[in-house]
């Protein structure tokens, strides 16, 4: 079955890029959206942004254009990038599905997450 | 301040029906699908109904959701220890042009 797993530097200091990779593996990439969604400890769910296999990109407004995503179909991988990074980017970040057919619109597959700390 | 209004908190007995609701505006659940994850300590958020009122393959039929008009709920029927989790709904917003998640309902079963 179709599994995510997100990777990258669990620390980044303050004003600099959080990067993050999201490997698909058991299926293709192909054919679907894919999202970043992340959760401060405690708290709720925030949607970052979605990409499609085409480079198609939604963001959260509330991120403004701190957020880059992009798609590479040959190591079936999504990533992110997210600059000038506070504390208050601190969360654990996860990847998701975005469902197809009747599971249009739903987060169906998600990765593990992973946890990133801003400090110095 | 999540864009979706959900009860921090909900409780019941093993063998209970709970209730957890979920209010938005016509931008969001208004006008587009209803979607609610289970989400339980250190793991990641798992699809629990889409479509308003549909389950996964492998999610028990004591889940159901239900939406009408702004508002929708999920109902937990002959309530089982493990079913305490959070829970959290979600659906697009026409506004934002994205989708938007509620604050999440700690579900503690007594």
């Amino acid at each position: 079955q179709v599994q995510l797993q997100e990777s990258g530097p669990g620390l980044v200091k303050p004003s600099e890029t959080l990067s993050l990779t999201c490997t698909v593996s058991g299926g293709s990439i192909s054919s679907y959206y894919w999202s970043w969604i992340r959760q401060p400890a405690g708290k709720g769910l925030e949607w970052i942004g979605r990409i499609s296999t085409s480079g198609s990109t939604n963001h959260n407004p509330s991120l403004k254009s701190r957020v880059t995503m992009s798609v590479d179909t040959s190591k079936n991988q999504i990533s992110l990038k997210l600059n000038s990074v506070t504390a208050a980017d601190t969360a654990v970040y996860f990847c998701a599905r975005v469902g197809s057919g009747w599971y249009v619109g739903a987060f169906d597959i998600w990765g593990q997450g992973t946890m990133v700390t801003v400090s110095s | 301040q999540s864009v979706l209004t959900q009860p921090p908190s909900a409780s019941g007995t093993p063998g209970q029906r709970v209730t957890i609701s979920c209010s938005g505006s016509s931008s969001n659940i208004g006008s587009n699908y209803l979607y609610w994850y289970q989400q339980f300590p250190g793991t990641a958020p798992k699809l629990l109904i889409y479509r308003n009122n549909q389950r996964p393959s492998g999610v028990p039929d004591r889940f159901s959701g239900s939406k009408s008009g702004t508002s929708a709920s999920l109902a937990i029927s002959g309530l089982r220890s493990e079913d305490e989790a959070d829970y959290y709904c979600a659906t697009w917003d026409d506004s934002l042009s994205g989708p938007v998640f509620g604050g999440g309902t700690k579900l503690t079963v007594l």
